[in-house]
């Protein structure tokens, strides 16, 4: 397996601008978590899915935010408009019903908005 | 809400030497994962703990949960330059299915010859 994909790997973009993060589970991993690494706040939940449902999307910080699943292999992260302080890492991960193997993050997104 | 505490925040350690990282963490749970993470890549599983006293070992680590004492160890023994990284605890829900992970602050770890 490929492991969880997430594009792009890098994405700079100017304040006001809608950015677009995408992400692709392991195949058969039915949970799918989006979360933002940044120093000052370390690494913090935005929302998850199971089957494709948002379950808790309590981490989202604004109504920016936007996160969906259309399908059990494929989710975005949308921030519209962007701003500064939104620069961050933004992993995706997957994991089975039971995680009882962990947790498998992407390679992450790094965001820059100037 | 749940608290997970690591400490230290950053470790300085010679070449074969050992040394402890803690997490503690503040609700009921009996999942707690263990990540490594080098500069500017991803997250890399290192261990799943499943239950009171479950320990696992890989190499020169060495993960325990002691679910009582919402305390996990990670012990490295003999530490040499390839484990300089930063290492976070996870712990995860009560429920026996995936829930959010709560993380800790990790842990900066640099092994000097």
């Amino acid at each position: 397996d490929a492991g969880v994909i997430q594009s792009p790997r890098h994405e700079v973009t100017e304040m006001g601008q809608e950015v677009t993060l995408r992400c692709k589970p392991i195949s058969g991993h039915d949970y799918l978590f989006w979360y933002r690494q940044t120093m000052m706040r370390g690494l913090e939940l935005l929302i998850y899915f199971n089957n494709n449902v948002p379950i808790d999307d309590s981490g989202m910080p604004e109504d920016r935010f936007s996160a969906k699943m259309p399908n059990a292999s494929f989710s975005t992260l949308k921030i519209q408009p962007s701003e500064p302080r939104d620069s961050a890492v933004y992993f995706c991960a997957s994991s089975t019903t039971t995680a009882n193997y962990g947790y498998t993050f992407g390679s992450g997104t790094r965001l820059t908005v100037v | 809400e749940l608290k997970v505490e690591q400490n230290p925040l950053f470790l300085s350690m010679q070449e074969g030497k050992n040394y402890t990282i803690y997490c503690n963490y503040s609700t009921t749970s009996d999942r707690l994962y263990w990540y490594r993470q080098d500069p500017g890549k991803s997250l890399e599983s290192l261990f799943v703990l499943l239950s009171n006293g479950a320990v696992k070992q890989e190499g020169r680590l060495m993960a325990s949960l002691d679910t009582k004492a919402r305390l996990s160890t990670l012990h490295i023994t003999a530490a040499v330059h390839d484990l300089s990284a930063t290492y976070f605890c996870a712990v995860g829900g009560n429920t026996g299915t995936a829930s959010k992970l709560t993380f800790g602050t990790g842990t900066r770890l640099q092994v000097t010859l």
